[in-house]
């Protein structure tokens, strides 16, 4: 059982907007900042937000992040089928003194 | 460009032990702390242990805590996870992952991973 509670899966057409949610306490999310990374099918994960709401270079502004207490979100707008993929949050616990990840969120372009 | 290429993961008997390596390439290694993270067949991911940019600190999962040692030696731009004891459950694709400074910092690229299996 993760320390960080996501979604197992969520779906929506292309072109779309799909939130992933990613839940927490305040040991982790709520006093840490929020990363999030995409895994395709076969693939190593991939860095897709930093400090809770940043794009590395090279994201597409269409991925966004934000954080509200000891809860963060993952935005995707304009959908594509390439963006089929496991998504997982992330963040350090302070009371752990560990990296914790959520459980990971399928997302399904219908 | 980050390049982090691991090796050492083989099929091993339960209670033996295995030595990961990663070697790194792309940035300056001692700027960066340096974490290995797993994931089992079709499971999520899970963070095994962590390594602060100079080696003084070290951190690990309750999973990996007594049976499991990470180090790094910035002089060879390499990192290592030295596992013993080794139990079924350890097996996983290991992923060698570069971190921001220190431990609790932000965790950004990934290497391609090194399959472990353990199994009698």
């Amino acid at each position: 059982q993760s320390v960080l509670t996501q979604p197992p899966s969520v779906s929506a057409a292309p072109g779309q907007k799909v939130t992933i949610s990613c839940s927490g306490s305040s040991s982790n999310i709520g006093n840490n900042y929020v990363s999030w990374y995409q895994q395709l099918p076969g693939t190593a994960p991939k860095f897709l937000i930093y400090d809770n709401d940043k794009r590395p270079s090279g994201i597409p502004a269409r991925f966004s992040g934000s954080k509200s207490g000891t809860s963060a979100t993952l935005g995707i707008t304009g959908l594509q089928t390439g963006d089929e993929a496991d998504y997982y949050c992330g963040t350090w616990d302070s009371s752990l003194s560990a990296w914790v990840f959520g459980g990971g969120t399928k997302l399904t372009v219908l | 460009e980050v390049h982090l290429v691991e090796s050492g993961g083989a099929l091993v008997q339960p209670g033996r032990s295995l030595r990961l390596s990663c070697a790194a390439s792309g940035f300056t290694f001692d700027d960066y702390a340096m974490h290995w993270v797993r994931q089992a067949p079709v499971k999520g991911l899970e963070w095994v242990s962590g390594i602060n940019w100079n080696g003084g600190r070290v951190a690990y999962a309750d999973s990996a805590k007594g049976r499991f040692t990470i180090s790094r030696d910035n002089a060879k731009n390499s990192l290592y996870l030295q596992m013993s004891s080794l139990r079924p459950e350890d097996t996983a694709l290991y992923y060698c992952v570069r971190g921001l400074i220190e431990v609790s910092g932000m965790i950004d690229y990934w290497g391609q991973g090194t399959l472990v299996t353990v199994s009698s």
